[in-house]
């Protein structure tokens, strides 16, 4: 069955240290985003693609970074000038500019050693 | 800028009994409208879509959800809940043939047997 993949499940990061999460679909959607979960705050869009090679910044992009250079895959990379980061974070996909409705992945949770 | 506001965070219904769970928006286009759930530690599930055409849409899981553009509204509703539907519903909106998707904060579901 076609989905999204994010790994890993549960991750941990130390002070100064960057971290990347996975995240694959094998959907063929064109659009993939990131998004950041907080309790009580809803979801918040940290980056998207359309396409491959091609990124822009969400409402929340300052200490993150992410590339697209396959269809299939969009990392996101949380970089030490990310203060807070502990969070939930989960992966989306969506077919084109049309329907908007998104596919999610099952989230990474990432915490603080 | 378009924004979602659900304005209950926790709604407790017995279990049979109706539920709505209350949406508006904020947006000076037209919009695509979305309701989506959230299970504990999973990622959403989209519940049912309005794009174009009647205003009362039918998703899964026996919920449907009327779009007033007159209130600015999208309702959730589901006539009989059971206890499988505890989870957290979150409302979206996007400007239509922008892929941008804006989510509100998210109501809690509380199904008491």
């Amino acid at each position: 069955d076609g989905g999204i993949t994010q790994s890993p499940k549960y991750l941990f990061r130390k002070e100064g240290q960057n971290v990347t999460l996975s995240c694959e679909q094998n959907l063929n959607h064109d659009a993939m985003y990131w998004y950041r979960q907080d309790p009580g705050q809803g979801l918040r869009l940290i980056y998207y693609s359309q396409i491959v090679n091609d990124f822009q910044k969400g409402d929340i992009a300052e200490g993150y970074s992410v590339s697209r250079e396959k269809k299939e895959s969009f990392p996101l990379t949380v970089t030490s000038a990310q203060k807070n980061p502990t969070a939930f974070y989960l992966c989306a996909s969506s077919m084109g500019p049309e329907t908007g409705s998104q596919h999610f992945g099952d989230g990474t949770r990432l915490s603080i050693l | 800028a378009q924004s979602v506001t659900q304005l209950d965070s926790q709604v407790p219904v017995f279990e049979e009994a109706p539920v709505e769970l209350r949406c508006n928006y904020s947006s000076s286009v037209s919009v695509y409208l979305f309701w989506y759930v959230q299970y504990p530690n999973q990622g959403l599930q989209l519940l049912l879509k309005y794009l174009s055409g009647s205003t009362l849409v039918k998703g899964i899981n026996g919920f449907e959800a009327e779009f007033n553009k007159s209130q600015t509204s999208f309702h959730l509703r589901k006539p009989s809940v059971h206890i499988s539907d505890t989870a957290e519903y979150f409302c979206a909106v996007s400007d239509r043939g922008y892929q941008k998707v804006t989510f509100g904060t998210g109501t809690k579901l509380q199904v008491i047997p």
